[in-house]
């Protein structure tokens, strides 16, 4: 069965960081791209971030494009999200979704995990 | 950025027919939009439902399907039960780009 869970959110000061962390089971994660969704408080769904499996293509929204790194430990099991500067809109619960990877280039979300909440206090 | 439109909120009675729409500001959606749906509940985690359009995953349920309908990639629901009472979010692909809809809060009443 595939398992995700996400660690790492928490309060933050407006201009500080957190690192966000998706450990995965339950499927060979060395072999499948990750995303990272993210919700505002009582709002929509926003796709922050993209990895290959290899760590070859990585993809960001424009709103956290310079400020936010993706990145993976396929001996661990893992997913990253380095968050820097940043600001009060990043308040978010931040998901982390497996990639079906069933059409070259395109974004494929299949399974989800529970999510981290992230706050950014100003 | 496109902007994908949905219905704010519907309403459908225990057994009824509804239908989900996802619009795009750029024009139609098409196949090439690879369209997605997704469902979640109060306090839970999204859940992908329908991919590329109108393929499910083994965890659908039988009374969901999708489709292009007028321009627009559709969510039909056929037999609504209570548990289906969620909001329901499609997706689209933009060449690169990736845009929720503003999302659906579909209520079985």
């Amino acid at each position: 069965e595939v398992h995700l869970v996400e660690s790492g959110g928490g309060l933050v000061q407006s201009g500080g960081s957190l690192r966000l962390s998706c450990a995965a089971s339950g499927f060979t994660f060395n072999t499948y791209g990750m995303n990272w969704v993210r919700q505002a408080p009582g709002k929509g769904l926003e796709w922050v971030s993209y990895i290959s499996s290899s760590s070859s293509a990585i993809l960001y929204a424009d709103t956290v494009k310079a400020r936010f790194t993706i990145s993976r430990d396929n001996a661990k099991n893992s997913l990253y999200l380095q968050m820097n500067s940043l600001r009060a809109e990043d308040t978010a619960v931040y998901y982390c979704a497996r990639d079906g990877g069933r059409v070259r280039g395109v974004i494929d979300p299949d399974y989800w995990g529970q999510g981290t909440l992230v706050t950014v206090s100003s | 950025q496109a902007v994908v439109t949905q219905e704010p909120s519907l309403t459908v009675s225990p057994g009824g027919t509804l239908t989900l729409t996802c619009g795009s500001s750029t024009g139609p959606v098409t196949s090439g939009h690879y369209p997605y749906w997704f469902q979640q509940k109060p306090g839970q985690a999204p859940r992908t439902l329908i991919y590329h359009t109108s393929n499910k995953h083994s965890w659908t349920p039988a009374r969901f399907s999708g489709s292009l309908l007028g321009g627009k990639a559709a969510l039909t629901l056929l037999g609504a039960q209570p548990e289906d009472e969620a909001d329901y979010y499609c997706f689209l692909s933009y060449s690169g780009t990736y845009v929720f809809g503003t999302g659906t809060k579909v209520t079985v009443l």
